[in-house]
């Protein structure tokens, strides 16, 4: 149980154009989706909260016109990268919780590797 | 920024040798978690922690939520070749709702 994905796993794109990446939950509803970058050999950087049916939480220095979230259903949450540049290039790992364990674990997907050119 | 103060940053140990690992804040967390990560995957949960002095143990690994609040640990017993990762804690602060915040990783290499 507690299964998270991620599509696409890796995406190559051109500078300027918008990346979408999905993350799902496959066998609960996840009110609550979570954004993660991570550079190489650092740790994950939380980018914003998702929540059904309301608009995401970002944190702190996160563009949110930048990293677009959408989280329509119970188990589905999508971030847009918009005119993504070089920098924008890292590691984005969604993750997500099941209120249904009643704890606070999340469980995270397996990643999307984005490499902007 | 990183509010959980993970060590050591990396260990190389030989197969079969006994691990410790450990994160402090200055904060008081509600919960600890211990997740591991390998090469180009996400994170995958190892122990979750939600009592002050609670020992749970996941077959060779134990981890214990310090008395308080402020630290956690994480032991490997008789470390095999595919304990090889880097290993993360988390913890979730009483005025954070459900967000994690992360420490910076101890990077584990076993040689055979």
């Amino acid at each position: 149980g507690a299964v998270v994905s991620q599509h696409p796993s890796r995406v190559i794109c051109k500078s300027g154009t918008s990346v979408k990446i999905e993350c799902r939950s496959l066998d609960f509803q996840a009110t609550t989706m979570f954004w993660y970058r991570q550079f190489p050999k650092q740790s994950l950087m939380l980018m914003a909260t998702s929540n059904e049916g309301s608009k995401a939480t970002y944190e702190q220095g996160v563009e949110k016109d930048k990293f677009l979230i959408n989280h329509a259903s119970l188990t589905l949450s999508t971030l847009t990268v918009t005119s993504a540049h070089p920098e924008d290039s890292s590691f984005y790992i969604c993750s997500a919780r099941d209120p249904g364990r009643g704890g606070l674990e999340q469980f995270f997907g397996p990643g999307t590797r984005l490499t902007v050119l | 920024g990183q509010q959980l103060n993970q060590s050591p940053q990396s260990m190389f140990i030989q197969e079969g040798e006994d691990v410790s690992m450990n994160c402090t804040s200055s904060s008081i967390f509600n919960t600890w978690l211990w997740y591991k990560q390998e090469p180009g995957e996400g994170p995958v949960l190892l122990i979750a922690l939600y009592k002050a002095g609670e020992l749970t143990s996941n077959g060779r690994l134990t981890a214990q939520f310090g008395i308080t609040r402020k630290d956690s640990f994480l032991n490997i017993s008789a470390s095999i070749p595919s304990d090889v990762g880097i290993y993360f804690c988390a913890g979730q602060r009483e005025t954070s709702g459900s967000r994690l915040t992360f420490g910076e990783g101890t990077q584990l290499t076993v040689n055979p």
